[in-house]
């Protein structure tokens, strides 16, 4: 089974354009993450969400928002593609707890590539 | 100033070499640390996490020096299969997780 799966692996589409990527765990984690890296490798925190806080990184464009109807998911909405949105975004998830120890499960990434 | 930093390298180290790699911290109320593994194109691996009194996992040792706020990865009779990017991870109070730039190692048969 897998733990963190996110959709599409895949997306490619025009710039301008409106897209989501999903993503849901059966881990039962409390914490759910969206990262950004691009081609330079680096893993950029976007958001952190649990169902008391969403934590946003202030450099993250206004365009892109998370939504999370429930504990086990939290999809990316972008608006207004841009070319620099070109990357691999993964979802992951951890647990949450004081000195909880808990390392994050990624999910296996969407390649967004943007014409 | 960063809140991790690592040496990215690239590391080129033949078979059955040993290889460290470094990575420090700025916080110092940092409460979990571990290392990640990256192969190319793929999604970050848990490879193991960091106790404070250091822990082995078959060729891999990790140790966590809390006084100079640094975790160390050392891996033994290097393998092939060992090239990756090895990315150091520290979480604070409020579970917020950092990593590092990552350090990538190439194993050369």
């Amino acid at each position: 089974d897998t733990a963190v799966s996110q959709t599409p692996k895949y997306l490619v589409t025009q710039m301008g354009n409106d897209k989501s990527i999903k993503c849901e765990q059966n881990l039962g984690h409390d914490t759910m993450y969206w990262y950004k890296q691009d081609s330079k490798k680096f893993l950029k925190i976007m958001f952190s969400y649990n169902n008391k806080e969403l934590i946003i990184n202030e450099t993250v464009p206004n365009r892109f928002s998370p939504k999370s109807p429930d504990k086990a998911h939290l999809n990316l909405h972008i608006n207004s593609l841009e070319l620099g949105d070109s990357a691999v975004y993964f979802c992951a998830s951890s647990a949450l707890g004081p000195n909880s120890n808990q390392p994050q499960h990624f999910g296996d990434g969407t390649r967004l590539s943007i014409l | 100033r960063k809140e991790v930093e690592q040496d990215p390298g690239p590391f080129n180290v033949p078979e059955g070499a040993t290889v460290a790699f470094n990575c420090t911290y700025s916080n110092s109320a940092s409460q979990s640390f571990f290392w990640y593994r990256q192969d190319c194109r793929k999604e970050p691996k848990l490879l193991m996490s960091v106790y404070s009194s250091g822990n082995e996992d078959g060729r891999f040792t990790a140790q966590l020096n809390r006084a100079s706020q640094y975790i160390s990865l050392l891996i033994r009779d290097s393998k092939l299969s060992d090239s990756a990017t090895y990315l150091c991870v520290v979480t604070t109070p409020g579970n917020q997780f950092y990593f590092g730039t990552g350090t990538s190692l190439t194993v050369i048969p």
